[in-house]
Formats: structure tokens, C-alpha cells, sequence
């Protein structure tokens, strides 16, 4: 079993639909991040969690800490929006990053 | 800041022969990563540096692959010889601190070894 889960593996959604991806992850983390690829490639940063709940205009980031679970919440859902989406998490011990395999994100006019 | 660059941005090289990547830091950060994405495994963590110094080279998958950091704004990873397997876009990305800071990735170098 991998240590981070994501799911679903792939979404397909009508513009302007409110999307959730999930992201589980079974170790002690002192940090979480979501990443946004798109098909040119390049990675992006979203949100960096360890407790609570982020915003960034459209997209809001939530961690259960209690739970080993976050989730990437897309409000008013873009065609932009297509990208694979990541989740990343950071041991607490140590720098390392370990990576869900991503969900592949479709969002159609 | 420019953010994180790496170059060459497209490599394709014969087999056997030497591979250098490199990557500037985003000024400031210390810690810089080398991560590996391929269709297979996903994004892999290969090295990490902190103040210039290799922290954990456990994700290296061969004596064939080498990463240095001589100084704050300059990285290097390379392979020789290069093999077909090692074709993948390689990410480099740094962050202020490792534990909280937030990671910034540059645009990947994509590696094609025939």
C-alpha cells in the first residue's frame, strides 16, 4: 500500500462544477502539499498545509491531521483548471517528500 | 527572483554518454531538491542539499548518477553513462526551509536517452 493515496485517479467535469480530490497518507507528516502539473509540464505549488484549512481564490485546501486525510476543493470549476493535481507529503522526521500518483483532472466548456 | 531555472529545458542523447543537468535556486533558499518524473514511478525524490551540502542522496538509483551544489545559486546532476532508462523529466526545486517551507519547482528538464 502506498504510503499517500489519492483518489479519484481521474476526473472529468462540466465547467462551473464544485470538484473534490482526496488525498490519504498512512505517516506522521509535518506538512502537506498539493501541486497542480499541467500538460506543459510545469509544477506549481498550491498550498502547503499542517493544520486546518487554506484559500486561494478559487480552490480551498483542508487537512485532518487526526485522520491522515486532505482534500482540494475547486469551487466554479475552469476548463484552465485541467491539470494534474498532486498530493505530497513531508515526514516528520526528515525533508523528504512523498507523492500520491495524482489525479488527472478534466474539465470540459 | 526568476524563480527556479533549470537547462537544458529538452536533451535527447545516445546512449553511453554523459548527461548534465542544471538547476539555479531561487536566491535566499536553502535547501534545493532534485526530484525524477517518469510515466512509471511518478515523481521520485533522487537528492536533497542543504547549504550546499547533500543531506540525503537515498533516491540516487545508481553510482552512475551524481548531483553537487559548489555553491548557493548552482546545482548539477549527472549521469554517465547515460542508459534508456533513465529518460524522464527531471524537476528541480528549492525552499527556504524544509520542514514548512513552501517548495517552488522549476520547469523540469526532459531527458530522452535512445
Amino acid at each position: 500500500k502506498n504510503e499517500v493515496e489519492q483518489s479519484p485517479q481521474n476526473l472529468t467535469a462540466q465547467e462551473g462544477e464544485f470538484i473534490t480530490i482526496n488525498c490519504s497518507y498512512s505517516v506522521g507528516i509535518s506538512a502537506l502539499h498539493w501541486l497542480q502539473q499541467h500538460p506543459g509540464g510545469g509544477i506549481v505549488s498550491l498550498f502547503m498545509l499542517s493544520s486546518g484549512k487554506k484559500k486561494h481564490g478559487r480552490l480551498i485546501a483542508t487537512i485532518n491531521i487526526q485522520e491522515k486525510h486532505s482534500s482540494l476543493h475547486i469551487t466554479a470549476s475552469h476548463p484552465r483548471d485541467s491539470a494534474v493535481y498532486i498530493c505530497a507529503v513531508r515526514r516528520a522526521s526528515g525533508s523528504r517528500l512523498t507523492f500520491g500518483e495524482g489525479t488527472q483532472l478534466t474539465v470540459n466548456p | 527572483d526568476a524563480g527556479v531555472i533549470q537547462s537544458p529545458r529538452h536533451e535527447v542523447t545516445e546512449m553511453g554518454q554523459e548527461v548534465t543537468l542544471r538547476c539555479k535556486p531561487i536566491s535566499g533558499h536553502d535547501y534545493l531538491f532534485w526530484y525524477r518524473q517518469t510515466m512509471m514511478r511518478g515523481l521520485e525524490l533522487l537528492i536533497y542539499f542543504n547549504n550546499n551540502v547533500p543531506i540525503d542522496d537515498s533516491g540516487m538509483p545508481e553510482d552512475r548518477f551524481s548531483a553537487k551544489m559548489p555553491n548557493a545559486s548552482f546545482s548539477t546532476l549527472k549521469i554517465q553513462p547515460s542508459e534508456p532508462r533513465d529518460s524522464a523529466v527531471y524537476f528541480c526545486a528549492s525552499s527556504l526551509l524544509a520542514g514548512t517551507g513552501e517548495l517552488f519547482f522549476g520547469e523540469g528538464s526532459r531527458l530522452t536517452v535512445l
